[in-house]
Order: C-alpha cells, then sequence, then structure tokens
C-alpha cells in the first residue's frame, strides 16, 4: 500500500509571498495526483488533478508539478482566503490514501 | 450544477450502526463516467477515504474498514448510502459524500458540505 507523506506539516507564510508544499509517495504514482484546499468549517476544494492540471475556477497562482515519488504545490502570491490546509490524494490499486495535510497558516 | 447532501442521524450509540445517505442533483448516479464515494474527518483531523461505489453496484472500501462498511445506491431517488457498524467514539466525524471523476487520473471533483456524526 502506498503511503503519502506531506511537509511540512505547518508553514507560516506573510499575505502576497509565495508557497511551496511538497508531497511525497512512497512509490511511483506516475501522475496521478490531486490537491486540494480545505477552510475551516468548509468541504475540501479540488484544485489540481493529475499533477498539474488547474481544477475549474480555480485561480492561476495555483500550480502542480510532478511526476513518480515527489510532487509540488506552488502558490505563487498567498491571498487572504488561501490560508487553509492542504491536502494531496493519490489513486492506488482501488485504494485512495490522503496526505495528512499541511496547514498554510499567516506568518 | 452538481450537488451532493449528506443526511441522517447526528448522534449514534456505540456498537449500533451508522447510516448515511447522499441525495444527488444536478447529475445522475446512473452515468457511467463517474463513480461516488465517502469521506470522512474527524474533529481536528485529516481526511480518510471510506470506500466507493459505481451505477453498476460494484464497490471497493479501505481495507481497515470493509468488515464493517456497506454501500448501497438508489437509482430511483439518485441517492447513495453508506453503513458503518459497530461503531465507536473513533468513528466520530464528519462525513462527506463526493463525486470520483475518472478522466486524467482519480480524484474527487465534488463534494457535500458534510455531515457531524457523534458516536455516544
Amino acid at each position: 500500500e502506498i503511503v503519502m507523506t506531506q511537509s511540512p506539516a505547518t508553514l507560516s507564510v506573510s499575505p502576497g509571498e509565495g508557497a511551496t508544499l511538497s508531497c511525497r509517495a512512497s512509490q511511483s504514482v506516475g501522475r496521478n495526483l490531486a490537491w486540494y484546499q480545505q477552510r475551516p468549517g468548509q468541504a475540501p476544494r479540488l484544485l489540481i488533478y493529475g499533477a498539474s492540471i488547474r481544477a475549474t475556477g480555480v485561480p492561476p497562482r495555483f500550480s502542480g508539478s510532478g511526476s513518480g515519488t515527489e510532487f509540488t504545490l506552488t502558490i505563487s502570491s498567498l491571498q487572504p482566503e488561501d490560508f487553509a490546509v492542504y491536502y494531496c490524494l493519490h489513486y492506488d490499486a482501488w485504494l485512495f490514501p490522503f496526505g495528512p495535510g499541511t496547514k498554510v497558516d499567516v506568518k | 450544477q452538481l450537488q451532493l447532501q449528506e443526511s441522517g442521524p447526528k448522534l449514534v450509540k456505540p456498537s449500533e450502526t451508522l447510516s448515511l445517505t447522499c441525495s444527488v442533483s444536478g447529475g445522475s448516479i446512473s452515468s457511467n463516467s463517474y463513480y461516488w464515494g465517502w469521506v470522512r474527518q474527524p474533529p481536528g483531523k485529516g481526511l480518510e477515504w471510506i470506500g466507493s461505489l459505481y451505477y453498476t453496484g460494484s464497490t471497493f472500501h479501505k481495507p481497515s474498514l470493509r468488515s464493517r462498511v456497506t454501500l448501497s445506491l438508489d437509482k430511483s431517488k439518485n441517492q447513495f448510502s453508506l453503513t458503518l457498524s459497530s461503531v465507536t467514539a473513533a468513528d466520530t466525524a464528519v462525513y462527506h459524500c463526493a463525486r470520483l471523476n475518472w478522466g486524467s487520473g482519480w480524484y474527487f471533483d465534488s463534494w457535500g458540505q458534510g455531515s457531524l456524526v457523534t458516536v455516544s
């Protein structure tokens, strides 16, 4: 079973600055990776799928990259609404493990 | 626009069975283009996939929950359901239903707001 890890657990960033979040798989998952944003009290929101494809309505400041075992979500200039928890999700053999999440908070 | 809404009891006693229904509007659960699924989130913790199902009735589950989980769908009502038996306090969580897309990879692309179920 593939295990997903995310780093850092918490990332403190000033508004307007950029942020880089990492998701790592214990073995290669190709490009089968999605990223989600979850604000407090809300359902997760799909940001990226297929490692780098932005979902409908997602601003271009969000970008995903990577393949195999290393993936990155980059937020180019954090807006107030971007302070949230971000999760990665992978599909593997009819299993859907989420990563543990990275909390992006205000520095 | 697709909408999903969870419904069911908010409080369940330990050892009893948790039952939730997801009502889908703006799309059909009978579509062969999507799967459907359940994801839960204990208070203050991360997301945990529970299981998913297809319009044919085929299902797949997280292995550690498989013995307690039943997934089903009611095409006539455009709903799908989750039952989780023998619940404990560890099953207290917000339960989300979601649509599982399998184009350009697999991912949940639409979510219900979630239903907090407390086991006590």
